[in-house]
């Protein structure tokens, strides 16, 4: 089984702050690596699919970097608001594993007015 | 919009019965996915499907069965219901492929065994 890790598991921040948090994942036979936010009560929604090494990706405050040579992503929110506030995870795929990803276990933000 | 529908967001089975829980794709989507989400253990993968009864077991199939008789259509069983298989189950689905194209989630089934 493959090992993807994501840190903190939780956070507690206030209304305005930025943030970021990591996930580690193996460095060989990368192909992709997913992020997702889990909203309490809603289905995970995809943020980014992320391929390239050095790739860097945005969506409104939150963006995200690859390093796949290190087998690291950081997913970074900018002032941050308290509809932030969900479970982000990131997910590894290798090659020819027909979209079959390994999840890591989230980081639970809390964003607090 | 992609869709994907569970048939149940909540469910309460007892012990030894066989459970059914059925999820559909509206989107033409090659590949199919089931996982369960326990607290601190993030998303888990118990099967997945890339074609029309064509199945693939993931990480913890033990305990389940999948069937997909039909592209949009794919369903977890569970044989014979134990009191550790409660939990949150998520559906998925994707664009075939090896993996460069997010997975749609539905809303999920808080499953309980008594």
């Amino acid at each position: 089984i493959l090992n993807v890790e994501q840190s903190p598991q939780s956070l507690h921040v206030q209304e305005g702050d930025s943030t970021n948090f990591t996930c580690s994942f193996p460095s060989s036979n990368f192909y992709a690596l997913h992020w997702y936010r889990w909203e309490t009560a809603k289905s995970p929604e995809a943020l980014f699919v992320m391929t390239l090494n050095g790739d860097e990706k945005k969506k409104g405050q939150i963006s995200a970097t690859l390093n796949t040579k290190e087998g690291y992503s950081y997913l970074y929110i900018k002032g941050s608001q308290p509809e932030d506030s969900a479970t982000y995870l990131c997910a590894f795929t290798g090659g020819t594993s027909y979209g079959k990803l390994t999840f890591g276990q989230g980081t639970i933000l809390t964003v607090h007015p | 919009d992609v869709k994907v529908t569970q048939s149940s967001r909540y469910l309460v089975k007892r012990t030894g019965e066989k459970v059914f829980l059925e999820c559909v794709q509206d989107m033409d989507h090659e590949n199919m996915f089931w996982y369960r989400q326990d607290p601190g253990l993030g998303l888990r993968l118990i099967y997945f499907s890339y074609d029309v009864k064509m199945k693939e077991k993931g990480d913890i199939p033990e305990g389940y069965s999948v069937s997909r008789e039909k592209k949009e259509r794919f369903s977890l069983i569970l044989e014979s219901a134990s009191t550790n298989q409660t939990s949150m189950y998520l559906c998925a689905s994707s664009v075939g492929g090896e993996g460069n194209q997010p997975q749609h989630f539905g809303d999920g089934t808080r499953l309980s065994i008594l």
